[in-house]
């Protein structure tokens, strides 16, 4: 499984975009990046998913360099809700669904 | 839709004593899973499915089973419970091609 390395911690303040990076060197061709935020203690939320292509939806941008080993989460205008942790994942192919969870990256947004 | 439900919210077990997390989906979704989180930690997958009858081993399967006898339901059964399971459990499902969706959580404290 393709492996993601993500910042621990970071800062942006509230109106601006953030952008919260995220490595995945060895992904594979047929694997996808995922995004997910956990706010406090709820159950995680899905944001934004990609393969190849850049990707947007109502809550984010997904940008994916070409080679794929890199991508980036941008929120357009941070907002104190967005505060949370971010997590990047790398999901296999569909047979297995074993989807792993890292450490991820807490964004906090500052008045 | 309810999404997915998760019960109990909270529950206290004594060492060595067995009990059932329930998790059910009204969203006809193929895959779903379970993960815990202890806290101050990212998740951990503990077992999937993607399918009703097909279940799989995750990072942190010892000391729990699963079944999937439909779509909508997927147990979770702590054999004999012990302090280290002391976690916050959360079920998800999802549809292909898509991200994953979570309960709110069951809070176990084990005694």
């Amino acid at each position: 499984d393709a492996k993601t390395t993500q910042p621990t911690s970071m800062d942006c303040a509230e109106g601006r975009a953030a952008n919260l990076p995220c490595n995945h060197s060895t992904i594979s061709g047929n694997e996808y990046v995922y995004w997910y935020r956990q706010i406090h203690s709820q159950g995680p939320q899905y944001i934004i998913h990609g393969l190849k292509n850049n990707e947007t939806n109502e809550m984010a941008s997904l940008i994916i360099t070409e080679d794929r080993k890199s991508s980036t989460l941008i929120l357009p205008h941070a907002t104190l809700r967005d505060t949370a942790v971010y997590y990047c994942i790398v999901r296999p192919d569909h047979n297995t669904d074993k989807l792993i969870f890292g450490t991820g990256t807490r964004l906090q947004v500052f008045p | 839709n309810a999404g997915v439900t998760q019960t109990p919210k909270f529950q206290v077990l004594k060492t060595g004593q067995s009990m059932t997390l329930q998790c059910a989906q009204d969203m006809n979704h193929e895959y779903m899973s379970w993960y815990r989180q202890d806290p101050g930690m990212g998740l951990r997958l503990i077992h999937y499915s993607v399918g009703a009858g097909i279940t799989d081993q995750g990072e942190v399967p010892n000391g729990y089973n699963v079944s999937r006898s439909t779509t909508e339901d997927f147990p979770l059964r702590l054999l004999s419970a012990a302090p280290s399971q002391t976690s916050v459990y959360f079920c998800a499902s999802r549809e292909v091609n898509y991200g994953y969706t979570f309960g709110s959580g069951t809070r176990l404290t084990v005694v």
